[in-house]
């Protein structure tokens, strides 16, 4: 059974690079059954997809972010990792990585399961 | 880029009493879209993909219905952990992006 658990700064300053990384258990993130996602929710507010990777490697982001967006895998960690550079207090939020299953050919779409999610706070 | 409209925002009901959520997609989506639960503080939980497939583990009191561009999320008896803020999903192919809907929040009246 998949695990995933994100982990990096709670804080981070305006201008600068949120990094995240979803450390995953229960299988291997070089698996081509699964894909994986960053979501994320600021306070109070909807669910907003950020982006997802594929075992092939392709990654596919959200049109609104997709200029400060990186989405990259460690096979070596077992881990996925997401980078949004120049971050403004707009970017305050609780972050979920995910999981779904399927390769970039499948029809899949959901995601299941997800992390507990990591509060970031963009504040100078 | 799909976008999911999700009816009423809040809804009001009592335990035991039938919830009928509301998802609109402004295209097609065939049957490729899901329902999650979310309470506060947690992650969300999927409840049903493919349109009507309840996830594992989740009770037959939640079902799903529709295709195309209206779909349904039915809670046939409140129970008082179903009050949560409930969200639908859907993926494009192209450009391949995920989008949600704006959730509709289940209170207690």
């Amino acid at each position: 059974q998949l695990q995933l658990q994100e982990s990096g700064p709670g804080l981070v300053k305006p201008s600068e690079t949120l990094s995240l990384t979803c450390t995953v258990s229960g299988g291997s993130i070089s698996s081509s059954s699964y894909y994986w996602g960053w979501i994320r929710q600021p306070p109070g507010k909807g669910l907003e997809w950020i982006g997802s990777i594929y075992y092939s490697g392709s990654t596919y982001y959200n049109p609104s972010l997709k200029s400060r967006v990186t989405i990259s895998v460690d096979t070596s960690k077992n881990q996925f990792s997401l980078k949004l550079s120049s971050v403004t207090a707009a970017d305050t939020a609780v972050y979920y990585c995910a999981s779904g299953p399927g390769d970039d050919t499948s029809t899949e779409y959901w995601f299941d399961p997800w992390g507990q999610g990591t509060l970031v706070t963009v504040s100078s | 880029e799909i976008v999911l409209t999700q009816s009423p925002a809040t809804l009001s009901l009592s335990p035991g009493e039938r919830a009928t959520l509301s998802c609109r997609a402004s295209q097609s989506v065939s049957s490729y879209l899901a329902w999650y639960q979310q309470k506060p503080g947690q992650a969300p939980r999927l409840l049903i993909y493919d349109a009507s497939n309840r996830a594992t583990g989740i009770p037959a009191r939640f079902s799903g219905s529709g295709s195309g561009t209206d779909f349904t999320l039915t809670i046939s008896s409140l129970e008082p952990e179903d009050f949560a803020v409930y969200y639908c999903q859907q993926r494009s192919n192209w450009p391949r992006t995920w989008t949600f809907g704006q959730g509709t929040k289940v209170e207690i009246k």
